[in-house]
């Protein structure tokens, strides 16, 4: 009954490759975002979709998008994978796009580009 | 110059002594300040979040405060646990825009 769930847990793949990371949320939350965290151990918005409107894209490549196929799912696509791709990537989910809202995060994807 | 700087980077105290971690944020205006606990391996998970308007918010043993003249902010972690070793993090919240991560305060609390 895990509320944001994350697959894979650990992803390692080879340079120029493409892959996916899956994010579902059983919260009944409108929103949903993708982090990064780097080996500075900061964390960085990447996307944010309201009922699977994308509403805040930081300035992040191109090779990364991201799909939400209903208010429960955005998945991450990345295409091309470089070295610096390297790092945790977070799933959050909250009930509204509001600033007062909790984010509930997931228990992140480990991406090693090798 | 990160917009949200925390200190001390790390920390190591004993099981049940209280500890408070510091937190300084330079953007404004601002909407809330969050603290959230990470462990390793794992999600951050929410602590307190405490708008401009408050100065302390509890959660357990945990206790934030906010001075929003000096754009200061501490966590306050009383009798602390084994459970308690984590990273820290201060998060800025401005309006309308998405949420600023500090680096993190890793705590490490041994018997």
């Amino acid at each position: 009954d895990t509320a944001v769930s994350q697959t894979p847990k650990y992803l390692v793949t080879q340079m120029g490759n493409d892959k996916s990371i899956k994010c579902e949320q059983n919260l009944g939350h409108d929103t949903m975002y993708w982090y990064k965290q780097d080996s500075k151990k900061f964390l960085k918005i990447m996307f944010s979709y309201n009922n699977k409107e994308l509403i805040i894209n930081e300035t992040v490549p191109n090779r990364f998008s991201p799909k939400s196929p209903d208010k429960a799912h955005l998945n991450l696509h990345i295409n091309s994978l470089e070295l610096g791709d390297s790092a945790v990537y977070f799933c959050a989910s909250s009930h509204r796009s509001g600033t007062l809202d909790e984010q509930f995060f997931g228990p992140g994807t480990r991406l090693t580009v090798l | 110059k990160n917009q949200v700087e925390q200190s001390p980077q790390s920390l190591i105290i004993l099981e049940g002594k209280n500890c408070t971690l510091q937190c300084n944020y330079t953007v404004s205006p601002f909407s809330n300040l969050r603290w959230y606990k990470q462990d390793t391996g794992r999600g951050p998970v929410s602590l307190t979040i405490m708008t401009f308007s408050e100065n302390t918010k509890s959660n357990g043993r945990y206790t934030a405060t906010l001075d929003a003249d000096t754009k200061q902010s501490s966590l306050h972690i009383t009798a602390s646990q084994l459970s308690d070793s984590a990273s820290y993090i201060c998060v800025d919240n401005q309006a309308g825009t998405a949420l600023i991560f500090g680096k993190g305060t890793t705590l490490s609390v041994s018997s």
